[in-house]
């Protein structure tokens, strides 16, 4: 079972629209949180940190639910070049520094 | 500044050959990560450096793969010999140790091996 879930979309939203990912984790000793962005046939990079209290960068809103192990993100006002694939990424616990990256969320943001 | 330097960007051999996939981290960086990414499997970790040494090699899916960090600017991952079952994208991504999990991603070598 892989332990990084999430709901493949792809999620079509017209400009302007709010749309909001889910991630599930399976291991309950994870304690760090993130939100990696990957445009096509690119390489993936970090859209931000998901605190315990939420966090919010912009148009980007990130939760934890540390009791249901569940990591959402909200983006509001969508734009065309938020169009990427989405990946929920929670940290190996145990093993230094080794990440566990989810297969990611499909976005299109269409005119 | 340089991002992560990755070569080949694009490699097609056929099966049984020896692959040599080298990566250079961004400069200060000391941690340092090999990834594979396929459609079927997402992006997983084969095996990461921190100041050169390998801390877990967990991730590498058997003893065709081999990865070396002979200084703190290099790295290579090897395959031999390949299978096709190995086509894939191969990331390297690098960090500073204090923020090991901001890590920058370099292009990827697109792995083709029929």
């Amino acid at each position: 079972r892989k332990e990084v879930e999430q709901d493949p979309g792809p999620f079509n939203v017209p400009e302007g629209a709010t749309v909001a990912f889910n991630c599930t984790y399976s291991n309950s000793a994870s304690q760090s949180f993130f939100w990696y962005r990957q445009d096509c046939r690119k390489e993936p990079k970090l859209l931000m940190s998901v605190y315990s209290s939420g966090n919010e960068d912009g148009r980007f809103t990130a939760q934890l639910n540390r009791a249901s192990q569940y990591i959402s993100l909200l983006i509001r006002d969508s734009k065309l070049s938020d169009s990427a694939t989405y990946l929920c990424v929670v940290n190996i616990p145990n093993s230094g520094y080794a990440l566990n990256f989810g297969k990611g969320t499909s976005l299109l943001v269409t005119p | 500044d340089a991002g992560v330097i990755q070569s080949p960007r694009h490699e097609v051999t056929e099966m049984g050959q020896e692959v040599t996939l080298r990566c250079k981290p961004i400069s200060g960086h000391n941690s340092l990560f090999w990834y594979r990414q396929t459609m079927m499997r997402g992006l997983e970790l084969l095996i990461y450096f921190n100041n050169n040494v390998p801390i877990d090699d967990s991730g590498m899916p058997e003893d065709r793969f081999s990865a070396k960090m002979p200084n703190a600017s290099f790295s290579t991952l090897k395959i031999q010999p390949s299978e096709p079952r190995d086509s894939a994208v191969y990331f390297c991504a690098s960090s500073w140790t204090s923020k090991a999990y901001e890590q920058y991603f370099g292009p990827g070598t697109r792995l083709t091996v029929t």
